[in-house]
């Protein structure tokens, strides 16, 4: 399964942008590039996914390196309920899909 | 419906007993997935079923660990005679089947946490 880098924590300030940096330098060309967030006492939960462009929902946005060996959670606003940790993961689109979750950045937002 | 539901969210069990935890996923979800999750760690992938058939399991799931899914709607995952190492959070998982690029998102339940004592 393919491997992603993200730091270990992060800090912002409520209502700025976050930004959440994630490597992944040996992916291939089916893996999609997947985002999931978990809440204290919460199952993660889906935030956005994409392939080579860039994607916006009304969670975030996703921003994709060109080469694909890299990516970024774009948080607009951050309220005190981001606070989570935020998982990088990539899926490949074919057989079991199952979700390789590594450590994850856990994010931090003072008021 | 209400998302996916597990039970208990809470299980204290003596080394060496049994338990069985339920998972009751979305209803139109046709794959089921099992994670373990423990302190400070990521969750873990533990099996998947797509319907009723169990596709795949992990090295970490021991002859202990069961899991089944009869009927291709709730699924239930036993571990029998339990060692502390088991304490952990569990957490279940469904989806639909990938229709679409990129595959389609997982709901994961709130968990089923584990203490062996």
């Amino acid at each position: 399964d393919a491997k992603t880098t993200q730091p270990n924590s992060m800090e912002s300030n409520e209502e700025e942008p976050v930004h959440l940096p994630c490597n992944h330098s040996t992916i291939s060309g089916t893996d999609y590039i997947h985002w999931y967030r978990q809440l204290p006492s919460q199952g993660p939960e889906y935030v956005i996914h994409g392939l080579t462009s860039n994607v916006n929902n009304r969670m975030a946005s996703l921003a994709i390196a060109e080469d694909r060996k890299s990516s970024t959670l774009i948080l607009h606003r951050a309220t005190l309920r981001d606070a989570a940790v935020y998982y990088c993961i990539l899926r490949d689109i074919q057989g079991a899909q199952k979700l390789v979750f590594g450590q994850g950045t856990r994010l931090t937002i003072n008021p | 419906d209400t998302g996916v539901s597990q039970d208990p969210r809470h299980k204290i069990t003596k080394r060496g007993q049994n338990v069985t935890f339920r998972c009751d996923p979305i209803s139109e979800h046709n794959r089921l997935y099992w994670y373990r999750q423990t302190l400070g760690q990521g969750p873990e992938f533990l099996t998947y079923f797509q319907n009723e058939a169990q596709l795949e399991k992990s090295r970490l799931l021991s002859d202990r660990f069961s899991a089944e899914r009869p009927k291709g709607s709730f699924s239930t995952l036993e571990i029998q005679r339990t060692e502390q190492g088991d304490s952990a959070m569990y957490l279940c998982a469904s989806s639909l089947l990938p229709r679409r690029r990129g595959g389609t998102e997982a709901f994961f339940g709130q968990g089923t946490r584990l203490t062996v004592v």
